[in-house]
């Protein structure tokens, strides 16, 4: 899988969007970018996914650069349960390939 | 999405004794489920990948005496921390693949 760099860690006021980026360098032609968080002793859960056109789901947007080097994902307006880890990864899609974690960027949202 | 629930959420056994961790895709069916485990303040690190019906993969430094893999269904995997030690509490989180990987809530297992 290609390596994802990430900011350690980030804060955002709630009710801002918050933009977290994702450094995707080596991603190959046939590899999506995939976000997960991760709330404090919980399970990763799934947020969105793209492989070069912009996405947007109920949970975010996924902004991905023409060159698909980089990502950003958007939380357009975050509210405190939104403080997580969030990972963004680079994997095949649709197939049972092993989800490779780095250490995310820790996203904190102050009141 | 995909539902994907562990059993127990957390468990303290002693030292010595054995943990059986369970891992259930509730609404699909898995041939592959992959074992993780995560210490405090580190991000997760896979253990092992899970096939149904066939022997479970390893990753490099997973002691797989120690941490044996039942795959019997296509909705169940198994995690048995055999002979738990001190160094082995950690939360476990396993997950499933449904074109997307779905985790389950995670088992904080505690060794005294």
């Amino acid at each position: 899988d290609a390596k994802t760099t990430q900011p350690t860690s980030m804060d955002c006021a709630e009710g801002r969007a918050a933009n977290l980026p994702c450094n995707h360098s080596t991603i190959s032609g046939n590899e999506y970018v995939y976000w997960y968080r991760q709330i404090h002793s919980q399970g990763p859960q799934y947020i969105i996914h793209g492989l070069k056109n912009n996405e947007t789901n109920e949970m975010a947007s996924l902004i991905i650069t023409e060159d698909r080097k980089s990502s950003t994902l958007i939380l357009p307006h975050a509210t405190l349960r939104d403080t997580a880890v969030y990972y963004c990864i680079v994997r095949v899609r649709g197939s049972n390939y092993k989800l490779t974690f780095g250490k995310g960027t820790l996203l904190t949202v102050n009141p | 999405g995909a539902v994907v629930s562990q059993h127990p959420s957390w468990v303290i056994c002693k030292s010595g004794t054995s943990v059986k961790i369970e891992c259930r895709s509730l609404d699909f069916q898995a041939t592959t489920m992959f074992w993780y485990r995560q210490f405090p303040k580190q991000s997760l690190m896979l253990m092992a990948t899970s096939n149904e019906g066939s022997k479970a993969t390893y990753e490099q430094g997973v002691e797989k005496d120690k941490f044996l893999i039942n795959h019997a269904s296509l909705t169940l995997s198994t995690l048995t921390v055999t002979s738990a030690h001190p160094e082995d509490s950690s939360f476990y989180i396993c997950s499933a693949i449904q074109v997307e990987a779905f985790f389950g809530q995670g088992t904080r297992l505690t060794v005294v």
